[in-house]
């Protein structure tokens, strides 16, 4: 069964500190796997996917197979990056999510 | 371009009622997801549609919940009769291709009472 672990369900962290937000997952075959973010009043929307190998707002993931984790990070925080963050993981099949992380930037 | 609309936005009722869902996605998408997402947790998936046809209902509590997408565009959800479980927020969500980058809509919160 597919399943995805976001063991955080909140992370404060300093405006310049660096973030990590992480994901481990649990699947049997090739997976894709994905990031989401929902800022405060907005919908749900893709930040990132690991296909693409692409940095978003500064965002890097990196897929580690061997320890099937897809960890979410950054550099220096930005005050606009709060928002709730969510790893999710697809197998030819509907995309299955975490149960998110808050990430709150401290000015 | 259009993204994907959802209505209502709120809806508050009693347990044993009966509450619709409508969905609107991009034009063109022909997936349609319906997801459930209780307060704390990531969105559950209940139905995903792909034209008019489903493809996967398997977590679909099928003795209260129905969906159907008649036309291969608009959607609806129904919940009858609701139980307080029940209370969350409904997602709908559209791709063209069958992929896992998906469009969402705002989202319909369900308060159950």
């Amino acid at each position: 069964a597919q399943r995805v672990t976001q063991p955080e369900k909140l992370l404060s962290v300093f405006k310049g500190a660096p973030v990590e937000l992480k994901c481990n997952y649990s699947y049997s075959g090739s997976p894709e796997l994905f990031w989401y973010v929902q800022y405060s009043r907005q919908r749900l929307q893709l930040l990132l996917r690991h296909i693409s190998r692409e940095s978003i707002k500064g965002f890097t993931a990196d897929l580690n197979k061997g320890e099937t984790s897809f960890h979410l990070k950054k550099p220096f925080a930005q005050e606009e990056d709060s928002a709730m963050y969510y790893c999710a993981l697809t197998g030819n099949t509907p995309l299955v999510f975490g149960k998110g992380t808050r990430l709150s930037v401290i000015a | 371009e259009a993204g994907v609309a959802q209505s209502p936005r709120y809806k508050i009722i009693e347990k044993r009622q009966s509450v619709a869902f409508w969905c609107n996605p991009i034009s063109g998408h022909a997936t349609l997801y319906w997801y459930q997402q209780i307060l704390g947790q990531g969105p559950k998936l209940l139905i995903q549609f792909q034209n008019n046809g489903v493809v996967d209902d398997s977590q679909l509590p099928k003795d209260r919940f129905s969906a159907e997408r008649l036309k291969g565009v608009d959607s609806t959800l129904k919940i009858q009769p609701a139980k307080l479980e029940d209370s969350a927020v409904y997602l709908c969500a559209s791709n063209l291709l069958n992929t896992g980058e998906l469009f969402f809509g705002e989202g319909s919160r369900l308060t159950v009472l």
